[in-house]
């Protein structure tokens, strides 16, 4: 399996309600980023976080991460339909010539 | 300033032709990186270029693939005897500097479909 794998594949919530999407990976890393997508074209950046970090927030973003279980989490707080996208985690892997590993991403729908 | 962008945005091209892609990355940008994203996939690295330093390649799915990069400056991704698999759409993102702890910024795609 891939390095990085979200969890869900896919979530649809109601406008409003809060999404929380999963990454595992399997090496370590130096740091984790996510990005988001949309309509399969380039991505945006929205959020790095280091290795001896454990929590981050932007705007209404929250990631988390927990290198001693190898995941982890972006949470999207008080949803948009703007926000109807695929969200990926990439990790930069420790000693992986730094290239960053992409998962497989989260289909995110926004239901009005 | 202007962003990642690349060309053309869409490529239709016949079975054993050769296709050449086009990345112009974010001025004094000194990293660039290709993948390819099938459809419903996630990001496949192919190669990234730093400085004067030689391209990882390590990710080319084989030799008819290739790039280059002129200083720092425009990249070329050439698809030499293309196949339908390589039917994908492929992205170009360039940033300050090594994957660790820069953010990519991507240009929107070159969406390549091979008949």
């Amino acid at each position: 399996s891939q390095q990085g794998e979200e969890d869900p594949q896919a979530l649809s919530i109601q406008e409003g309600e809060n999404a929380t999407m999963n990454c595992s990976y399997k090496t370590s890393i130096n740091n984790l980023q996510w990005y988001r997508q949309n309509s399969g074209r380039g991505l945006v950046h929205l959020i790095l976080i280091r290795s001896n970090e454990r929590e981050k927030h932007s705007g209404r973003l929250r990631v988390t991460l927990d290198t001693s279980k190898k995941s982890s989490s972006l949470l999207i707080t008080a949803s948009r339909a703007a926000d109807t996208a695929s969200y990926f985690c990439a990790t930069d892997e420790t000693g992986g010539n730094e290239k960053l590993t992409f998962g497989t991403g989260t289909r995110l729908t926004i239901i009005p | 300033g202007a962003g990642v962008s690349q060309s053309p945005s869409n490529k239709v091209t016949e079975k054993g032709k050769d296709v050449e892609l086009r990345c112009d990355p974010i001025s004094g940008h000194t990293a660039l990186y290709w993948y390819r994203q099938r459809l419903g996939q996630g990001l496949e690295f192919l190669i990234y270029f730093q400085g004067n330093s030689a391209p990882d390649k390590s990710g080319l799915p084989s030799d008819r693939f290739s790039a280059e990069r002129t200083g720092e400056s425009v990249s070329t991704l050439t698809i030499q005897r293309t196949q339908q698999e390589d039917s994908a759409v492929y992205l170009c993102a360039s940033s300050l500097g090594l994957a660790g702890d820069y953010e990519q910024y991507f240009g929107p795609g070159t969406r390549l479909t091979v008949t």
